[in-house]
């Protein structure tokens, strides 16, 4: 079946360094790639989002790249700030379908 | 900016209770999604609806789980008899189209079975 990977979390990182969550996936069909932000007390909100391969998201200073020969989407951002403390998640739905299929979600946490 | 609401934030129920969840999805919006997360793993789709029936669900969404639209504005899911392990946060979700994966998601109701 289809599915998503994501780095394990928690993750905490200093204020202006580099950050990578890692997200890999497996799909029956042709799937778009997505990463959603929950910030504290609110709904998941759309990050970014590509619908095939080699397009890049970007949104906010993050950016992820679809990579169909390694099944992966990571999110990048080069220099992260405290309000990027969330919990990120990377999700997949097929061409088609109504459903979204997301990965565990990662906690980031941003110290200044 | 639109959003979609839920209430209540926090539940309790015994297990064997009936509870309703409420959501009040973004108002031009036609497709509604329940999805799940029990803590420390996945956000999972339970549900979708449109032109007031389901037109997907899940394993999860069995025969104790039932989904409505009763006006033109909500949008609940009902759980008949609670079970220790439907305790878990529930998201309603919206969107415009189907299909896109531009879902947008309330805050979500977090219910605690005991």
């Amino acid at each position: 079946g289809d599915s998503v990977t994501q780095m394990e979390g928690p993750v905490t990182l200093s204020e202006e360094a580099f950050l990578t969550i890692n997200c890999t996936y497996t799909a029956t069909g042709y799937p778009s790639l997505f990463w959603y932000v929950q910030y504290p007390g609110e709904g998941l909100q759309l990050l970014l989002k590509a619908t095939k391969a080699d397009d890049k998201g970007s949104n906010k200073g993050f950016e992820a790249t679809y990579r169909k020969e390694t099944t992966s989407f990571h999110l990048e951002k080069g220099s992260v700030q405290v309000s990027d403390s969330a919990v990120y998640f990377c999700a997949l739905i097929i061409q088609g379908a109504q459903k979204l299929v997301f990965g565990q979600g990662t906690r980031l946490t941003i110290n200044p | 900016e639109p959003e979609v609401t839920q209430t209540p934030s926090h539940q309790v129920t015994q297990m064997g209770q009936e509870v309703i969840l409420r959501c009040v999805p973004i108002s031009n919006h036609l497709y509604f999604y329940w999805y799940r997360q029990i803590l420390g793993q996945k956000v999972e789709f339970l549900v979708s609806f449109y032109n007031n029936e389901i037109s997907e669900k899940s394993e999860i969404f069995d025969d104790q789980f039932s989904v409505e639209r009763p006006d033109g504005s909500n949008f609940t899911l009902k759980i008949r008899s609670t079970k220790l392990e439907d305790s878990a946060m529930y998201f309603c979700a919206s969107s415009e189209a189907l299909g896109t994966g531009e879902q947008y998601f309330g805050p979500g109701t977090r219910l605690t079975v005991t």
